[in-house]
């Protein structure tokens, strides 16, 4: 059974570049989340999506940031441009109805 | 708005040592409860959840009881090991079920040493 997958595990990149963050939701699961966790601001809520409209973004921190949800099995969170304070481990979680979300292994981003 | 308060870290241990990680909560309604576990390098798991008052979850030793009266929702394991050596995060959702989203604690990290 196959969990939530993230890609890449590493991304490490220079200041201005477009960083694109990928999840694959579990199969059959309706509500995707996107997580930033930093030592500082421990774990944040970007944004969710439920049956791939988003809900709420209001954790976004800027207009650098955005997430799309082209199908239930795909989501994508873009920084663009990027910035050394970007620098985190950003998780993908997924969930179906009221059970606990699952949460992928995260993609770890530093930003030079 | 919702907010979790969890135990400061780090706590750090012996093996076969007493565990508790304090949780206490603010939120309207009933709010489901839970405590994840974020071992390094992974994402969080599910370690266990109550979803009303005086409901005890538990998973591998690991107890956490709802108690509305107090708003706690304290994690407990009698007796630890290494292996237990990991962040905890005690979150709660706002509403009973449903598609909503966590209300994270800042986590604590456990340090069991043999």
């Amino acid at each position: 059974d196959a969990g939530v997958i993230q890609s890449p595990r590493h991304e490490v990149t220079e200041m201005g570049q477009e960083v694109t963050l990928r999840c694959k939701p579990i199969s059959g699961h309706n509500s995707l989340f996107w997580y930033r966790q930093t030592m500082m601001r421990g774990l944040e809520l970007l944004i969710y999506f439920n049956n791939n409209v988003p809900i709420d973004d209001s954790g976004m921190p800027e207009d650098r940031f955005s997430a799309k949800m082209p199908n239930a099995s795909f989501s994508t969170l873009k920084i663009q441009p990027s910035e050394p304070r970007d620098s985190a481990v950003y998780f993908c979680a997924s969930q179906t109805g009221n059970q606990p979300q699952h949460f992928g292994d995260g993609t770890r981003l530093s930003i030079l | 708005g919702d907010s979790v308060t969890q135990m400061e870290g780090p706590v750090t241990l012996s093996e076969e040592a007493f565990l508790t990680i304090n949780c206490t909560y603010t939120a309207t309604g009933y709010p489901s409860l839970f405590w994840y576990v974020q071992y390094p390098g992974e994402g969080l798991q599910l370690l266990l959840k109550a979803t009303k008052a005086d409901d005890k979850g538990s998973n591998k030793g690991f107890e956490a009881t709802y108690r509305k009266e107090t708003t706690s929702f304290h994690l407990e394991k009698g007796s630890v090991q290494v292996s237990d050596s990991a962040v905890y995060f005690c979150a709660l959702v706002p509403t009973q079920g449903g598609s909503e989203k966590l209300v994270f604690g800042k986590g604590t990290k456990l340090t069991v040493n043999p």
